[in-house]
């Protein structure tokens, strides 16, 4: 069946510093692919997604690119701010059933 | 604004209570999803729906049920609470049509089982 693997948290950095969240992914056929974020309290919301292979996703200053040679899709950060503390989850579809699987979500906490 | 929204938000409930967790879309979305959010395993899935009157067990299932009698509504049962259902609680919904999987998440409902 599908799954995704992202890197234990969590994750602390000062700000200002980059940002990397490995992600890797086993599926069948050809996934979607997401990174989700979770401020505290609150719900999951998408913060960028993939379609294809080699397709970037991009959003708030983070990117994401459908590797699917090494069935990757790491999420980057040039300058992390205080306020992208939170949990990153990974995830992937299934286009064909339309159920997402996620990974188990790495927290990031960013220091002044 | 479309929303999607659950209730309660907080619970407290005793071992071998019936506990209902109410969702509701109004995105008009085909596709609803509960999950539960526990630590150091991520979200699981554990009932969805495609349609009205369409019911599926995911991965985490036994000891929940769910029923889908019109669009914008999923609520999710625990027919005899167990503390290992202690969690917390996410419904979700996506469309279907020309779908590529995005979820539009509530807020969460935790729950306690003592």
């Amino acid at each position: 069946g599908n799954s995704v693997t992202q890197m234990e948290g969590p994750v602390t950095l000062s700000e200002e510093a980059f940002l990397t969240i490995n992600c890797t992914y086993t599926a069948t056929g050809y996934p979607s692919l997401f990174w989700y974020v979770q401020y505290p309290g609150e719900g999951l919301q998408l913060l960028l997604k993939a379609t294809k292979a080699d397709d970037k996703g991009s959003n708030k200053g983070f990117e994401a690119t459908y590797r699917k040679e090494t069935t990757s899709f790491h999420l980057e950060k040039g300058s992390v701010q205080v306020s992208d503390s939170a949990v990153y989850f990974c995830a992937l579809s299934d286009g064909g059933y339309q159920k997402v699987t996620f990974g188990t979500g790495t927290k990031l906490q960013v220091i002044p | 604004d479309a929303e999607i929204t659950q209730s309660p938000r907080h619970k407290i409930t005793e071992t071998g209570r019936q506990v209902t967790l109410a969702c509701h879309q109004t995105w008009n979305h085909n596709n609803m999803f509960w999950y539960r959010q526990d630590l150091g395993h991520g979200l699981r899935l554990i009932h969805y729906s495609y349609g009205v009157q369409d019911t599926n067990k995911g991965e985490v299932s036994d000891g929940y049920s769910v029923s889908r009698s019109n669009t914008e509504d999923l609520p999710l049962t625990l027919e005899s609470a167990a503390s290992s259902q202690t969690s917390v609680y996410f419904c979700a919904s996506s469309e279907s049509a020309g779908n590529t999987g995005e979820l539009f998440f509530g807020e969460g409902s935790r729950l306690t089982v003592l």
